[in-house]
């Protein structure tokens, strides 16, 4: 079965600085994998996916996510943290067994500071 | 407003009472999925459609849950005799049926049993 882990359950960061979300999957065959972001009492909203290609993913907001196939991670990054990036940031895998429904991780709480 | 839509946002409910949500997804996707997520934990797959079928159900989903789409569109997501460990935020998504295709997430609807 896959899944993905998020080693952290909070992440702070100043305003400004770089930040690192980290996400570690498992997977049999080539992973689909995902990043969303999650505001209070909102639903989760889409930022960026890996599917094949380019080791570096673009997506929206200015973040981006590293694709590592030999570590089996997927680490999201900003070059540059903004207080309104603060939210709940989640990984997830495709599923391998049809559909395109999504393993998610547990999520890490990005708090981004002045 | 195209987005994913559910109804209600709130509800509170006593225990043993039944709850019915609706989800309005996007138009033009073929694919809707049920997702329960709680506090402190990712979202957690329910069950998806594409069109009208009901084409898998986690063990999560238990005989006092039932999902519907009966025209390809619209879906509805009823709990019988609620019990408190229903209490949840549940998550609704659609999606094109290509695989690569990011699921796009309603603002959910919180669910209180008291």
């Amino acid at each position: 079965a896959q899944s993905v882990a998020q080693p952290e359950d909070q992440v702070n960061v100043a305003e400004g600085n770089p930040l690192t979300v980290k996400c570690t999957y498992s997977v049999s065959g080539n992973p689909y994998l995902f990043w969303y972001v999650q505001y209070p009492n909102r639903g989760l909203q889409f930022l960026l996916k890996y599917i094949t290609g380019d080791n570096l993913v673009k997506g929206s907001y200015g973040f981006e996510a590293e694709f590592n196939k030999s570590q089996t991670s997927f680490h999201l990054k900003k070059p540059s943290a903004l207080v309104s990036d603060s939210a709940l940031y989640f990984c997830a895998v495709r599923d391998t067994g049809g559909g395109n429904k999504l393993t998610f991780g547990t999520g890490t709480q990005l708090k981004v500071e002045l | 407003d195209t987005g994913v839509s559910q109804d209600p946002r709130h509800k509170i409910t006593k225990r043993g009472q039944n709850v019915t949500f609706r989800c309005d997804p996007i138009s033009e996707h073929n694919r809707l999925y049920w997702y329960r997520q709680t506090l402190g934990q990712g979202p957690e797959f329910l069950t998806y459609f594409q069109n009208e079928a009901q084409l898998e159900k986690s063990r999560l989903l238990s005989d006092r849950f039932s999902a519907e789409r009966p025209k390809g569109s619209f879906s509805t997501l009823e709990i019988q005799r609620t019990e408190q460990g229903d209490s949840a935020m549940y998550l609704c998504a659609s999606s094109l049926p290509a695989s690569q295709s990011p699921l796009h997430f309603g603002n959910g609807t919180r669910l209180t049993v008291t």
